[in-house]
């Protein structure tokens, strides 16, 4: 079954230092998509970034990045230079080959200045 | 930057009653999706939606659920009969494609079932 595990449910970093939240997924499908949305307080979700299962390279976006390795099943989003304003709810989702999204559990990060 | 809307963005209604949750995706996009998130718990899948009918649904998308698009623009979810576990936020969003594209979300609706 397709299934997406967050191991971390809270984390506390120190401000500007960099963040990696872990992911890992399981799925059958050769095709996929791997994507981190953040959801703040207010309760939207907001997309990150995102990679694609025959990306050949790590998909980067500002601040964010994503280490891809297929063979691990991981897609660990980090965060360079962590600020004060990324404290939030982090979620990680797989888009299967029925094109939905299957979630994580999340990862609250707290930034501590 | 275009976005998806959701209204209302809190709604609370009687247990038994009927809720019609909008949203209207972005205008290019072709592929809608519903989700839920029970307060706590991680985001559920509930329904696709493309070339105006139903792509894929969850065992929680039972007959209590309907989805339509009415005039091209809108995308509505309606919960029949509701009852006090369909509390959540739920959560409209589009994608212009279906696999390799990311899903842009609405801001989301708070259901309260009293």
């Amino acid at each position: 079954a397709q299934k997406i595990t967050q191991t971390q449910p809270g984390m506390f970093v120190q401000e500007k230092e960099a963040v990696t939240l872990d992911c890992t997924y399981d799925t059958s499908d050769q095709s996929y998509g791997l994507f981190w949305y953040k959801q703040p307080s207010s309760g939207e979700m907001i997309f990150l970034i995102y990679q694609g299962s025959y990306d050949q390279q790590n998909a980067t976006e500002g601040r964010y990045s994503l280490n891809f390795q297929k063979a691990r099943k991981s897609a660990n989003l980090v965060i360079s230079a962590s600020q004060l304003g990324d404290s939030t709810l982090y979620f990680c989702a797989m888009l299967d080959s029925n094109y939905q999204l299957i979630w994580g559990a999340g990862t609250k990060l707290i930034i501590k200045p | 930057e275009p976005e998806v809307t959701q209204t209302p963005s809190h709604q609370v209604t009687q247990m038994g009653q009927e809720v019609i949750l909008r949203c209207v995706p972005i205008s290019n996009h072709l592929y809608f999706y519903w989700y839920r998130q029970i307060l706590g718990q991680k985001v559920e899948f509930l329904v696709s939606f493309y070339n105006n009918e139903i792509s894929e649904k969850s065992e929680i998308f039972d007959d209590q659920f309907s989805v339509e698009r009415p005039d091209g623009s809108n995308f509505t979810l309606k919960i029949r009969s509701t009852k006090l576990e369909d509390s959540a936020m739920y959560f409209c969003a589009s994608s212009h494609r279906g696999l390799g594209q990311p899903q842009h979300f609405g801001d989301g609706t708070r259901l309260s079932i009293l």
